[in-house]
């Protein structure tokens, strides 16, 4: 079966200590996508990746890392410099040059 | 910069009607526009994806169109049933360079009642 896969589903971590959030597409898309959802809000756009070893900021870059490595996965590191990392994290993938967004099932990030 | 718009933003209504989700974007130069849906706690599914050339596009009892002119775009959904239960979201593609980078209006909380 084709498609995007996040784990945890739910993830649960103290203040202060980083955090990896994992994201593998077998769609053979060259395009990534990381997005935060939050209550009451429409999705944002974390960082994106258009080709591997290669990646840009999105609107809410502060906080956060990534790496491309390899084509089919696109790891999220959630830093303590992150004020508010308690979300929903949605990894997404699109075919270089093609418009549809394909969407994996989300990591509940829940810090205390 | 782009800004997406759902109304209402929230709905419900009996099992059977037919009904029209709304989604409005400022700057019309858009490639195209997604329709999703999104069930609590989970994912977001695509629906439709209407290119900008396209006025109408069309899958089961789901119909997209859009009027680039007006910067509107319209899901209407046919014979509703519970299972339609869920959020619905239109998204554009950021104008002005990478369409590769979606904005996303903040939804419609559709509830089918039986």
């Amino acid at each position: 079966d084709g498609g995007i896969t996040q784990s945890p589903k739910y993830l649960f971590r103290k203040e202060g200590q980083n955090v990896t959030l994992s994201c593998e597409q077998n769609l053979n898309h060259d395009a990534m996508y990381w997005y935060r959802q939050d209550p009451g809000q429409g999705l944002r756009l974390i960082y994106y990746s258009q080709i591997v070893n290669d990646f840009q900021k999105g609107d809410i870059a502060e906080g956060y890392s990534v790496s491309r490595e390899k084509k089919e996965s696109f790891p999220l590191t959630v830093t303590s410099a992150q004020k508010n990392p308690t979300a929903f994290y949605l990894c997404a993938s699109s075919i270089l040059r093609g418009y549809e967004q394909y969407f994996g099932p989300g990591t509940r990030l829940t810090v205390t | 910069k782009q800004e997406v718009t759902q109304i209402p933003a929230a709905l419900s209504v009996p099992e059977g009607e037919n009904l029209v989700l709304n989604c409005s974007f400022t700057d019309s130069a858009i490639y195209n526009l997604q329709w999703f849906r999104q069930d609590p706690g989970k994912g977001l599914t695509s629906l439709l994806l209407i290119q900008s050339s396209q006025r109408e596009q069309t899958s089961g009892r789901l119909n997209a169109s859009l009027d680039k002119s007006s910067g509107r775009s319209t899901l209407y959904i046919a014979a509703s049933q519970p299972g339609d239960s869920a959020t619905y979201l239109c998204a554009v593609p950021n104008s002005g360079g990478s369409n590769y980078k979606l904005t996303f209006g903040k939804g419609t909380l559709l509830t089918v009642n039986p």
